[in-house]
């Protein structure tokens, strides 16, 4: 099946810095890539869809200040944690469809933040 | 909103036994099912899926049937292995479409053990 990278897997930043994560399909194209969070022993929760060419579109409670995507190419979605603080601790997931009509959604190995 | 609820783990079965988890879901509209299954330091995989009511899913062992009068999309496998240990995340999606995003439960660990 295709395949879906994240970078870094892991990071731990000081309160206060910004932090960059990236998704990548690194087999397919996809003009949608979605972004995910995750607590522990918590279900992932939809942050926000990310759209080549476009703004993302957030969801509900989610500050798009302090959550920064970009989509900058159709194989590229990167997310920033801008000014992180320890309650953005997680584990970020993001996603990306292939194409077609009966497509289906790729996941990344997801990426730890430890923010102290 | 649309929800999913999924049997809370984590789950320990001896090899060769029975596996059932349960899913059901709150949606408007006529979702579709899926399950997909996370074995450690891996993205999450799609195991298996449905589209509507009365369709079975099934991959792997793993089967998982549509039940629209209940709610529930319950997964089973007849014989499960060690390597079947793994967390299992049940999901819904508005639309057959994979550009439709995801709504998951909390996930169920299972732990095989030979």
């Amino acid at each position: 099946g295709a395949v879906v990278s994240q970078h870094p897997s892991w990071v731990i930043c000081k309160s206060g810095t910004s932090v960059k994560i990236e998704c990548r399909s690194l087999d397919f194209q996809a003009t949608t890539m979605f972004w995910y969070r995750q607590f522990p022993k918590q279900s992932l929760m939809l942050m926000a869809t990310s759209n080549e060419g476009s703004k993302a579109t957030y969801e509900q409670g989610v500050e798009k200040d302090k959550f920064l995507i970009n989509h900058a190419s159709l194989t590229l979605s990167t997310l920033t944690v801008t000014s992180a603080h320890p309650e953005d601790s997680s584990f970020y997931i993001c996603s990306a469809p292939t194409s077609g009509p009966y497509n289906e959604q790729f996941f990344g190995p997801g990426t730890r933040l430890t923010v102290l | 909103g649309n929800s999913v609820t999924q049997m809370e783990g984590p789950v320990t079965l001896s090899e060769e036994a029975f596996l059932t988890i349960n899913c059901t879901y709150t949606a408007t509209g006529y979702p579709s099912l899926f399950w997909y299954v996370q074995y450690p330091g891996e993205g999450l995989q799609l195991l298996l899926k449905a589209t509507k009511a009365d369709d079975k899913g099934s991959n792997k062992g793993f089967e998982a049937t549509y039940r629209k009068e209940t709610t529930s999309f319950h997964l089973e496998k007849g014989s499960v292995q060690v390597s079947d240990s793994a967390v299992y995340f049940c999901a819904l999606s508005e639309s057959y479409s994979g550009n439709t995003p995801l709504v998951f439960g909390k996930g169920t660990r299972l732990s095989v053990i030979a």
